[in-house]
């Protein structure tokens, strides 16, 4: 079974600094792939960046950046320059494949507050 | 471009109605999903369905039904609903190389 963990519930930072989200995680397959989603209060699910379980690079996307440490089991978010927009709820995913396709399972999120 | 599309957008029901959740994408996916949120929680996945024809359950599949109709279509239906199903459901669909895309979720009450 594949389990997503984030241990911070709720994180404050001061605008413009940059902030890191820590996801771990825990699977038995050798191929995965781990995915970061915002959710503001409007509720929608926003993609944020995704990294492969054998890609070589820790993935960028503008301001995001996904620190991957493969033997650590972690996959934590780090946003940097942090704006007011920034405050939202952020979850960690991770696909990953048993004998009957591919599920996508989520961590319980972290509250980010952006502070003025 | 539609993306995910769900359908109803808020429901409320009585305790031991009967509903049904309707999901359809429009990118030829073949891996789609039903999650539910409660307040301030994660998302838990209920079932999913890996492709047409095939569905198995996730975390918590108890008191669900679902139907993967054709490549498009997933649906979710309660059978008797509870208090306890009192919560937002999202849809949600995803390719072989893609992230998962979501639909914009259905809040549903059960009184």
């Amino acid at each position: 079974a594949q389990k997503i963990t984030q241990t911070q519930p709720g994180m404050f930072v001061q605008e413009k600094e940059a902030v890191t989200l820590d996801c771990t995680y825990d699977t038995s397959d050798p191929s995965y792939g781990l995915f970061w989603y915002k959710q503001p209060s409007s509720g929608e699910m926003i993609f944020l960046i995704y990294q492969g379980s054998y890609d070589q690079q820790n993935a960028t996307e503008g301001r995001y950046s996904l620190n991957f440490q493969k033997a650590r089991k972690s996959a934590n978010l780090v946003i940097s320059a942090s704006q007011l927009g920034d405050s939202a709820m952020y979850f960690c995913a991770m696909r990953g494949r048993n004998n009957a396709g591919n599920m996508l399972t989520f961590g319980g999120g972290t509250r980010l507050m952006v502070k003025p | 471009n539609a993306g995910v599309t769900q359908t109803p957008k808020f429901q409320v029901l009585k305790t031991g109605q009967s509903m049904t959740l309707q999901c359809a994408q429009d990118m030829n996916h073949n891996s789609m999903y039903w999650y539910r949120q409660d307040p301030g929680m994660g998302l838990r996945l209920i079932y999913y369905s890996a492709s047409e024809g095939t569905t198995d359950k996730g975390e918590v599949p108890n008191g669900y039904n679902v139907s993967r109709l054709n490549k498009r279509e997933f649906s979710l239906r309660l059978e008797s609903a509870a208090p306890s199903q009192t919560s937002v459901y999202f849809c949600a669909s995803r390719g072989p190389n893609t992230e998962a895309f979501f639909g914009q979720g259905t809040r549903l009450t059960v009184v």
